[in-house]
């Protein structure tokens, strides 16, 4: 399975931006990038996707390095209700996912 | 108009007991997933169907047996449900047709409890 590693929990303060960084060494080729979020006692929320080039949406940006070793998760401008796990997985064509454990994101009002 | 709901959203049972998760999309998608996300709170799938056809089934006891009427519902049936069943569970939906290249849509869970 294709791991992601993240680190446990992050601070930002209300209104700040955010960059929450992930790991994926083993990536292959046609593994696509996709973060989701998860408050408390809902689904995970998807949030954004990428191959290889930086993606931006009304969500959030990914940057991607170039080497796709890593990437970073930026929310311009964090808000309380921005408060998640985040979660960055590889998807396969083989669609055999595993989430890990995410970053939690606390925002300091 | 909820896109992937599932019902119950909680369900409290008996060791011992059989039970059935539902869920529906009406995103259109061609494939539904069933994960369950335990104590630990990592989230792992067990079972995908893209147009009624199972296509991954992992590791799960063959307790669990998904149904899938439609490409629209994809049900999970649980026999003899143990003390380790307990989790959340939630359904999925997506295209595949798009390959890696598409989001997947979650509902809200359905947390199982056995007593």
């Amino acid at each position: 399975d294709a791991k992601t590693t993240q680190p446990n929990s992050m601070e930002s303060n209300e209104e700040e931006p955010v960059h929450l960084p992930c790991n994926h060494s083993t990536i292959s080729g046609t593994d696509y990038i996709h973060w989701y979020r998860q408050l408390p006692s809902q689904g995970p929320e998807y949030v954004i996707h990428g191959l290889t080039s930086n993606v931006n949406n009304r969500m959030a940006s990914l940057a991607i390095a170039e080497d796709r070793k890593s990437s970073t998760l930026i929310l311009h401008r964090a808000t309380l209700r921005d408060a998640a796990v985040y979660y960055c997985i590889l998807r396969r064509r083989d669609d055999k996912i595993i989430f890990g454990k995410g970053t939690r994101l606390h925002i300091l009002p | 108009d909820t896109a992937v709901s599932q019902t119950p959203k909680y369900l409290v049972t008996q060791m011992g007991n059989d039970k059935s998760i539902k869920c529906e999309q009406n995103l259109g998608h061609d494939t539904m997933y069933w994960y369950k996300q335990d104590s630990k709170k990592f989230l792992k799938i067990m079972f995908s169907y893209n147009n009624k056809e199972l296509i991954i089934n992992e590791t799960v006891p063959n307790r669990f047996s998904p149904k899938s009427p439609d490409k629209a519902h994809l049900n999970l049936h649980i026999n003899s449900l143990e003390l380790g069943d307990s989790a959340v569970y939630f359904c999925a939906s997506s295209f595949t047709g798009q390959g890696p290249n598409y989001g997947y849509t979650f509902g809200s869970g359905t947390r199982l409890t056995v007593v």
